[in-house]
C-alpha cells in the first residue's frame, strides 16, 4: 500500500463544508502540503503546513494537523462547484540529495449543486 | 514567466519508439523534479535536479529512461523503448532551493499513451 493514505471519494452539496483526511507516515516531514488537480491539468499547491503547527487557515482552507496521529485533514468552507477536482496530500521526505514528495492516492470531491 | 511549461502536452506513440519530453521551470527555479502518475493514482517521484546535477534517480526509472538539464534551465525526460506500460502523465515540477519550504510548483504535465 501507500505510504500515504487518502479515502478515495467525498461528495458534499454546494454550501457546506467538504472535509478531506490524510494519514502520513514520516515522522520527520517538516512539510505538509494540499495540492489540487483538475482533469487532465497539472497539480496546483493550495497550501501547506509546517510540521510544527496544529493549524493554518487561508482564506476557505483549512488544515488541521495531528501530528502525534500522523494525520492531515483540509477542511474547504462554503464548496462551490469549482471545488469539484481530486485533493492531494504529500509529505516531503530529505535526503542527503535533497526532497522528494510522496503523494496519497488522491481524494475525488464531487460538489452537487 | 507565469510557470512551469511542458511540451508536448500530450503524446501517442508505438510500442518501441523513443519519445522525448522537455520541461522548463520557473525562471530563478534551481531545483527541478520529475514525477509520474498513473491512472487512478498519485504522482511518483523519479528523479531530481539541482542545478544540472541529477542528484536522485528512483528505482521506476529504469534504464530505458534518461533525463537530463544540461545548463540548469529546462531539462528533457527521454524514454527509450516504449511500453505499454509507461503509458501515464509524465508530471516536471520546480523549486527554488534557498526557500525554507521548498515548495514544488507544477506543470501541466504531458500525457503519453503508447499503444
Amino acid at each position: 500500500g501507500e505510504d500515504v493514505e487518502q479515502s478515495l471519494f467525498l461528495s458534499v452539496r454546494e454550501g457546506d463544508s467538504s472535509v478531506i483526511n490524510c494519514t502520513y507516515t514520516d515522522s520527520s516531514s517538516t512539510y505538509l502540503y494540499w495540492y489540487k488537480q483538475e482533469p487532465g491539468a497539472g497539480l496546483q499547491l493550495l497550501t501547506y503546513i509546517f510540521s510544527n503547527m496544529d493549524m493554518k487557515q487561508d482564506q476557505r482552507l483549512t488544515v488541521l494537523l495531528n501530528k502525534k496521529d500522523k494525520h492531515l485533514s483540509l477542511r474547504i468552507a462554503d464548496t462551490q462547484t469549482g471545488d469539484s477536482a481530486i485533493y492531494f496530500c504529500a509529505e516531503i521526505r530529505y535526503n542527503n540529495a535533497g526532497n522528494m514528495l510522496t503523494f496519497g492516492g488522491g481524494t475525488r470531491l464531487m460538489v452537487k449543486p | 514567466d507565469t510557470g512551469v511549461s511542458q511540451n508536448p502536452r500530450h503524446k501517442i506513440t508505438k510500442r518501441g519508439q523513443n519519445v522525448t519530453f522537455r520541461c522548463d521551470p520557473i525562471s530563478e527555479h534551481n531545483r527541478l523534479y520529475w514525477y509520474r502518475q498513473t491512472l487512478g493514482q498519485g504522482p511518483e517521484f523519479l528523479t531530481y535536479f539541482q542545478n544540472e546535477a541529477q542528484l536522485e534517480k528512483s528505482r521506476l526509472l529504469s534504464d530505458r529512461f534518461s533525463a537530463e538539464r544540461p545548463k540548469g534551465s529546462f531539462s528533457t525526460l527521454e524514454i527509450q523503448r516504449t511500453e505499454q506500460g509507461d503509458s501515464a502523465m509524465y508530471l516536471c515540477a520546480s523549486s527554488f532551493g534557498g526557500n525554507p519550504t521548498d515548495t514544488q510548483y507544477f506543470g501541466p504535465g504531458t500525457r503519453l499513451t503508447v499503444l
